[in-house]
């Protein structure tokens, strides 16, 4: 596609729900990566993926975090049991650029919005 | 460790005035250096980024950067800014060796008035 989407947008969980975010990447981009926005925050790492392969799970908060790329096309953002500190913005980001490469730009989506109440 | 910090949480500035956000950032090996900008509800969108060579590199919408390397900044500069400018901005930087992994700053909202 043109861009990197995800959906939902947003989702209103209830504390201890299970939720799931979807990413669908730019067409032919290797590398797919999901940050967490908290609210007045800047994104912060979750996790990387080399096509399907997780090569760095290193920012996943705990271990109700979870995520998968099966196909190493659209990834999904599994949390377990919600908490109400889970309340951010999901953001999903895609590169064409494989391997330890600086130059790795990213294109991000226009994130997932999850409130835990 | 490496780490970003930008300076102003908050920039009110005038139409068509100038404007610098500042960002520097910590890291003992070498780094590439990124700003980005948020539009409400929308994602990121890079404005410009440092690799290497010349040290003023030039982005999209007039926008552009300076790297000094001595003083560990990397600060973003508009001449003349536009109501449309109005957003978050975010420094943010990757180390030489952990590809995309980008480590960002708390951000800077630039909120230009008329």
């Amino acid at each position: 596609g043109a861009g990197v989407s995800q959906s939902p947008r947003y989702k209103v969980a209830k504390r201890g729900q299970d939720v799931a975010l979807r990413c669908d990447p730019i067409s032919g981009h290797v590398s797919l990566f999901w940050y967490q926005q908290a609210l007045g925050q800047g994104p912060e790492f979750l996790t990387y993926f080399q096509n399907e392969a997780q090569l760095d799970k290193s920012g996943l908060p705990s271990d109700r975090f979870f995520a998968e790329r099966p196909e190493g096309s659209v990834s999904t953002l599994k949390i377990q049991r919600t908490q109400q500190e889970d309340s951010a913005v999901y953001l999903c980001a895609s590169s064409q650029t494989q391997g330890a490469s600086g130059a790795n730009v990213l294109t991000f989506g226009a994130g997932s919005r999850l409130t835990v109440l | 460790a490496q780490s970003v910090t930008q300076l102003d949480s908050q920039v009110p500035v005038f139409e068509e005035a100038p404007v610098e956000l500042r960002c520097n950032y910590s890291s003992s090996v070498s780094v590439y250096l990124f700003w980005y900008v948020q539009y409400p509800n929308q994602g990121l969108q890079l404005l410009l980024k440092y690799l290497s060579g010349s040290t003023l590199v030039k982005g999209i919408n007039g926008f552009e950067a300076e790297f000094n390397k001595s003083q560990t900044s990397f600060h973003l500069r508009k001449p003349s800014v536009h109501i449309s400018d109005t957003a978050e901005y975010f420094c943010a930087v990757i180390r030489g060796n952990q590809g995309g992994k980008l480590i960002f700053g708390q951000g800077t909202e630039l909120s230009v008035k008329p």
